[in-house]
């Protein structure tokens, strides 16, 4: 059974870089993930989806500024620039015989 | 457009049914997996279950098999959630996403604006 854990909290300033990580549990390490953001009051959005090889794909309409990468059993969402409406819950995503999702990490900007 | 629109906000006493809905429009609404997903209050993402309108092949998650009943009506391009009997603790946001393509094993693309479903005696 794939289980997904990210840290249920990160913040960061204005204007900087944050990267958020999302963790595969063992025998996992090969699978894709989502990555989705639930701004405050807000359905979930699609961000992106990435492999085990680093590579990603975004949703339409999806800034530069968030990128994904991959090492090993972990998954990564790095958001760079950041602005205010980036404050948000943020799911990653994957799927076997079932969809499961992780914990969420809710990002602060300060 | 491609997009999923859900039916609005409910408020159940416990005991009674109800039935939500989600209509997919811009795309072949037979060819895609549709999936629901709960938000407790305060809480994180829930997968429910999903099925492939196409031929009615649903899956649930084992949290909530026997719980909940999905379906789909192809000819309005209509997912449905249904509870027979609700409880207090059904009261959470219910969302419909979709994966793309002809697999639900894959990253939900498209998601719902939400159901809010509240149960208060």
């Amino acid at each position: 059974q794939v289980v997904l854990t990210q840290s249920p909290s990160a913040s960061a300033s204005l204007g900087a870089s944050v990267k958020l990580t999302c963790t595969l549990n063992s025998g996992h390490s090969t699978y894709a993930i989502a990555w989705h953001q639930q701004q405050p009051e807000k359905g979930p959005r699609y961000l992106m989806k990435v492999k085990s090889d680093g590579s990603h794909s975004k949703g339409d309409g999806i800034p530069d500024r968030f990128s994904g990468s991959s090492s090993g059993s972990e998954r990564y969402l790095t958001i760079s620039s950041l602005q205010s409406e980036d404050e948000a819950e943020y799911y990653c995503q994957t799927w076997d015989t079932g969809i499961v999702f992780g914990g969420g990490t809710k990002l602060t900007v300060l | 457009e491609v997009q999923l629109v859900q039916s609005g906000a409910e408020v159940k006493k416990p005991g009674e049914s109800l039935k939500i809905s989600c209509k997919g429009s811009g795309y072949r609404f037979t060819s895609y997996w549709i999936a629901w997903v709960r938000q407790m209050p305060g809480k994180g993402l829930e997968w429910m279950g999903i099925i492939y309108p196409g031929d009615s092949d649903t899956r649930y998650s084992p949290s909530f098999q026997g719980q909940v009943t999905i379906s789909a009506e192809k000819s309005i391009s209509t997912a449905y959630l249904q509870w027979n009997s609700l409880k207090a603790s059904d009261t959470a946001m219910y969302y419909c996403a979709r994966p793309p393509g002809g697999t639900y094993s894959d990253a939900f693309d498209m998601w719902g604006q939400g159901t809010m479903v509240t149960v208060s005696s």
